[in-house]
């Protein structure tokens, strides 16, 4: 089956910028998308196909995807940025299923 | 406005059964992908089930032959009956409405707040 990969953690200063992988066997040819999920909180769609941007979500939050790897960029960081954040795409290699990262938590210090 | 609003949850004893609904407003169950996603504790999100609007249902590994989901058209409502279940199912269930994406596949556009399951003796 298909394997997303992010790393556990990622740290950033309050107006700096934050990266988060995804990596995937030639995820490039695949749509991307991005959630945030706060503690206690329902998952929220904040980048879908690779870059684009639900309404209602900052221009802060941007997306790349290109080879084996996605990356979901949040730029002039807040500290209600403060979250876990999955990406996930949909793997028609094995019947039909839906896969998502191993998820980041993002910690703004 | 899209609505979706999760229930039936509880303390669960392993080897029971229970089922969850999804009340949805703002958009027809019967047109849509409908999905269920869980976060057990401490762990990601998984993907546990999808219905097309067609009728065609799949599921994950983890509860393939255990799980059934299902929606009444009439009630716009979506469904997942539980059963078999174990320790490890223990989790928040959240319905979500699926989206076609540029590419082949889908993402989760609206979510519910979730609906605790509890498997233990």
């Amino acid at each position: 089956s298909y394997v997303l990969t992010q790393p556990p953690s990622v740290s950033v200063a309050p107006g700096q910028t934050a990266k988060i992988s995804c990596g995937g066997r030639n995820i490039g040819s695949k749509s991307v998308h991005w959630y945030q999920q706060r503690p206690g909180q329902a998952p929220v769609l904040v980048v879908y196909d690779d870059s684009d941007r639900p309404s209602g979500i900052p221009e802060r939050f941007s997306g790349s995807n290109s080879g084996n790897t996605a990356t979901l960029t949040i730029s002039r960081v807040e500290a209600g940025d403060e979250a876990d954040y999955y990406c996930q795409v949909w793997d028609s290699s094995y019947d039909r299923h839906y896969v998502f990262g191993t998820g980041t938590k993002v910690t703004v210090l | 406005e899209v609505q979706l609003v999760e229930s039936g949850g509880g303390l669960v004893q392993p080897g029971g059964s229970v089922r969850l609904s999804c009340a949805v407003s703002g958009f027809s169950v019967s047109t849509n992908y409908m999905n269920w996603v869980r976060r057990a504790p401490g762990k990601g999100l998984e993907w546990v089930s999808v219905i097309y609007s067609g009728g065609t249902t799949y599921y994950a590994d983890s509860v393939k032959g255990r799980f059934t989901i299902s929606r009444d058209d009439s009630e716009n409502t979506l469904y997942l009956q539980m059963n078999s279940l174990r320790p490890d199912d223990t989790a928040v269930y959240y319905c979500a409405r699926g989206v076609v994406a540029a590419r082949p596949g889908e993402y989760f556009q609206h979510w519910g707040q979730g609906t605790l399951v509890t498997v233990s003796s």
